[in-house]
């Protein structure tokens, strides 16, 4: 069963902006990961973050973690067309088992 | 980073065949791999959890005699779909995760997926 719901499901912004994408999960969990797909590809994976963990960056990407609220969110900086894709979080329930939500799907305008 | 393969990356079948999906490990050990199924526009879902010389753990709702999961190395497990319908048609995907590294919760890397198509 899906854990992580993602919000917002669409989000078109220009280049250059900021796209921020929110994760809610229902159980507890040992940690969560933010994973991009190109359409139709693969997953890449972009970043996990503990249950320990509060806030976690890597380049562009800025992960935060509230496990009081059972929420995250991804931040992409200054973001590039290239940043098109959908994003989905992940969790796994306690169980080290990664379900996924239903994912934002991020168009950034040249 | 740790890379795994599918093969078929694509396949088109006949309605009632049965179809072998290939994931492999290139440069790691992979003692347990997820088999997702993902429609258009949708999440990836979780059909089930293998681990390397052990059957396979199914999703509610994942008919395990029509989806046969084969986990015999740890390089390398199967999804078979037999019997295969139109509703079948799906994007399949694997990950892989080595389960003996001292922090089990590390991360698993993901396969780029095998499209099927069920005429």
């Amino acid at each position: 069963s899906q854990q992580g719901e993602e919000d917002p499901q669409a989000l078109s912004i220009q280049e250059g902006e900021n796209a921020t994408m929110n994760c809610s999960y229902k159980t507890s969990i040992n940690n969560l990961q933010w994973y991009r797909q190109n359409s139709g590809r693969g997953l890449v994976h972009l970043i996990l973050i503990r249950s320990n963990e509060r806030e976690k960056h890597s380049g562009r990407l800025r992960v935060t973690l509230d496990t009081s609220k059972k929420s995250s969110s991804l931040l992409i900086t200054a973001s590039r067309a290239a940043d098109t894709a959908s994003y989905f979080c992940a969790t796994d329930g306690g169980s080290y088992i990664p379900t996924f939500g239903r994912g934002t799907s991020l168009i950034v305008h040249p | 980073g740790a890379v795994v393969s599918q093969h078929p990356s694509w396949v088109i079948c006949k309605s009632g065949t049965s179809v072998k999906i290939e994931c492999r490990s290139l440069d790691f050990q992979a003692t347990t791999m997820f088999w997702y199924r993902q429609f258009p526009k949708q999440s990836l879902m979780l059909m089930a959890t293998s681990n390397e010389g052990s059957k396979a753990t199914y999703e509610q709702g994942v008919e395990k005699d029509k989806f046969l999961i084969n986990h015999a190395s740890l390089t390398l497990s199967t999804l078979t779909v037999t019997s295969a319908h139109p509703e079948d048609s799906s994007f399949y995907i694997c990950s892989a995760r080595n389960d003996r590294e001292v922090l089990v919760h590390e991360t698993q890397y993901f396969g780029p997926g095998t499209r099927l198509l069920v005429l």
